[in-house]
């Protein structure tokens, strides 16, 4: 079947320009992650949904990060104002189940570059 | 605070090496333990997994034993391959949901 998708796959943006990034779980995944990568670095958590309950945003950095997340479906992220410290991969991911043993199912990613 | 630690990359051997990438975890309870690969060109998948304390995770001739006492969960192979170059991720699962990942050891392996 389908994995997680994501689009853009690659974004070059003007510094203080918002941007809309989008990710499309395996259908029937109760939980949706964010993650932010930086050049060479570790995965950085962003934001974890889980079915109807509230969003972790604890690993937003700022208030210039939000996300969404449609049921349990299409989840959006969005920066706005954008700076160079932005520029990253910004990963999705999705499970069938709320932390514990569920793997989690990664898409390929959005590369943000802000010039 | 919850924190993952891997080994410092690069790590290069030469094939049919002996490979082990140390992990080791700081966390409250009892978290579920992953390694995640990110090989060249492609987004990251599960290599294995351990759900308790005890159990082994293993796949592609890859092995991790969860060990508790120790806060570890080693990666280990006994001998590498060039297509198993790659990037490796440690990373627990708490039961509440949140993921914590390590910084990543980048594998080459030479023929």
């Amino acid at each position: 079947g389908a994995g997680v998708s994501q689009s853009p796959s690659n974004k070059v943006t003007e510094k203080g320009k918002d941007v809309e990034l989008r990710c499309d779980p395996i259908s029937g995944h109760t939980a949706l992650y964010w993650y932010r990568q930086r050049l060479g670095q570790g995965l950085e958590f962003l934001i974890y949904f889980q079915g109807n309950s509230a969003p972790d945003k604890s690993g937003l950095p700022s208030d210039r990060f939000s996300a969404e997340r449609t049921g349990e479906s299409v989840s959006t992220l969005t920066i706005q104002r954008t700076q160079q410290e932005d520029s990253a991969v910004y990963l999705c991911a999705s499970s069938q189940g709320q932390g514990g043993g569920y793997e989690q199912y990664f898409g390929p990613g959005t590369r943000l570059t802000v010039t | 605070g919850n924190s993952v630690t891997q080994m410092e990359g690069p790590v290069t051997l030469s094939e049919e090496a002996f490979l082990t990438i140390n992990c080791t975890y700081t966390a409250t309870g009892y978290p579920s333990l992953f390694w995640y690969v990110q090989y060249p060109g492609e987004g990251l998948q599960l290599l294995l997994k351990a759900t308790k304390a005890d159990d082994k995770g293993s796949n592609k001739g890859f092995e991790a034993t969860y060990r508790k006492e120790t806060t570890s969960f080693h990666l280990e192979k006994g001998s590498v391959q060039v297509s198993d170059s790659a990037v490796y991720f440690c990373a627990y699962n708490t039961n509440a949901g949140k993921s914590t990942f390590g910084d990543g050891t980048t594998l080459t392996v030479k023929p």
